[in-house]
């Protein structure tokens, strides 16, 4: 089973607007991360949040954390073209080390 | 300072044959990790390199997949033999130093697309 599903799957918005992902997790976590990951390159790490915190800003991201619903969401505020890509969120258990990847949402932000 | 790379950046080979990914993390960099994603479905984890030892390797779906990483440096996957569900792009990521329960940022590559036909 998937620790952690995005959605929406795809989401397409015009350039200003902003853009809303969420995330759901199935167990207890330590750290909710968001990852991006444009056409053809690696992920990159956008922001982390720990399990003892509601909310984080980064710039023009805002993250939220409800640890009881088990969800995350991740906002783009004022998007750009260059924002085009998909995202991921990744959860961190217990005392390993690994990531747990959701499926991911592709943005597509139009001029 | 040179990211995580990954050689073949693709790979497309027929059922039956073998493939070498290779993995080359930041300098310095203790920890070495292998994730694959399967076309439409998450990424996974596949297993985690502690220096050249094993530390995990829960993710590794059969015996087709030998990963190593002789003198703790750079690392390889090998799949073989391939088989057509192996098709998917194939990621690296590396972080610093162990310490048990430290919250080390992965660094990833930019994956290995691998297509078995």
């Amino acid at each position: 089973s998937q620790q952690g599903e995005e959605d929406p799957q795809a989401l397409s918005i015009q350039e200003g607007e902003n853009a809303t992902m969420n995330c759901s997790y199935k167990t207890s976590i330590n750290n909710l991360q968001w990852y991006r990951q444009n056409s053809g390159r690696g992920l990159v790490h956008l922001i982390l949040i720990r399990s003892n915190e509601r909310e984080k800003h980064s710039g023009r991201l805002r993250v939220t954390l409800d640890t009881s619903k088990k969800s995350s969401s991740l906002l783009i505020t004022a998007s750009r073209a260059a924002d085009t890509a998909s995202y991921f969120c990744a959860t961190r258990t217990g005392t390993a080390s690994k990531l747990t990847f959701g499926t991911g949402t592709r943005l597509q932000v139009t001029l | 300072e040179a990211g995580v790379t990954q050689f073949p950046s693709h790979s497309v080979i027929e059922k039956g044959q073998t493939v070498t990914l290779r993995c080359d993390p930041i300098s310095g960099h203790d920890n070495l990790y292998w994730y694959r994603r399967v076309m439409g479905k998450e990424i996974k984890f596949l297993l985690h390199f502690v220096k050249e030892s094993k530390q995990d390797e829960s993710g590794m779906p059969n015996n087709r997949f030998l990963a190593e990483r002789t003198g703790g440096t750079y690392s390889t996957l090998k799949v073989q033999p391939a088989e057509l569900e192996d098709s998917g792009v194939y990621f690296c990521a590396s972080s610093q130093a162990y310490r048990q329960g430290r919250v080390d940022e992965q660094f990833f590559g930019p994956g290995t697309r691998l297509t078995v036909l």
